[in-house]
């Protein structure tokens, strides 16, 4: 079974340039999560979908950042402008969405976001 | 509200000798826990859970986790390490009525060392 595919791998821009990372969940999984990672710190939930509807999104900025799930399947995570403290690893994850809070959760391998 | 505090952010040990990886956690509600591994540039994996079945987890590569509610401990064991498990471990909670939400800890740094 092919896991959680994220790219690009690693991305480099100057700030208040724009950039966009894409996420292919597993297959047959409705629940989508973003989370950012930074340097030294656990990963922190950006915004969750249920299929292509948002289920949590209090933790985005709002104002830099969007997020969208077409079609309940793929996700792009946009952020712009940038700021320097965007700086981190994204995170993508998917789970069944069928077991509530005791879903297992299974992480892409993120994308790291140099902001020079 | 949920959360977690794991008590060690590094942990050095010897090959072939017993590793420990304190967790503790607190939740309003019944809680589901997990250990997560990640070894550099790449994804977080799954390394075992807890849903209130039995207290004693085995999971993956020789780990496994007691969960102890009247301790509110979570903590990640195994009997011998080896040079692959260096990395860093994420315990993490996610608690009825909050919607799947998972809250990390900051994280352990385990190194193994000849």
């Amino acid at each position: 079974e092919a896991g959680v595919a994220q790219s690009p791998r690693y991305k480099i821009i100057e700030k208040r340039q724009s950039v966009a990372f894409w996420c292919n969940p597993i297959s047959g999984h409705a629940t989508l999560y973003w989370y950012q990672q930074i340097l030294g710190q656990g990963p922190k939930l950006l915004i969750q979908f249920q299929n292509n509807g948002v289920v949590d999104d209090s933790q985005l900025p709002k104002d830099r950042f969007s997020a969208e799930r077409l079609k309940g399947v793929d996700s792009t995570l946009k952020i712009q402008p940038a700021k320097l403290e965007d700086s981190a690893v994204y995170l993508c994850a998917s789970s069944s969405g069928t077991l509530g809070y005791t879903d297992t959760q299974y992480f892409g391998p993120g994308t790291r976001l140099t902001v020079l | 509200a949920q959360s977690v505090t794991q008590l060690d952010s590094h942990v050095s040990v010897s090959e072939g000798t017993p590793v420990l990886l304190r967790c503790n956690y607190s939740s309003s509600y019944s809680p589901s826990l997990f250990w997560y591994v990640q070894h550099p540039n790449k994804g977080l994996q799954l390394l075992l859970k807890y849903t209130s079945a039995a207290t004693l987890v085995k999971g993956i590569n020789g780990f496994e986790a007691e969960f102890k509610k009247s301790e509110t401990s979570f903590h990640l064991t195994k009997p011998s390490a080896h040079m692959s498990d260096a990395a860093e471990y994420f315990c993490v909670v996610s608690a009825e009525g909050g919607g799947n939400k998972l809250t990390f800890g900051t994280g352990t740094q385990l190194k193994v060392e000849l």
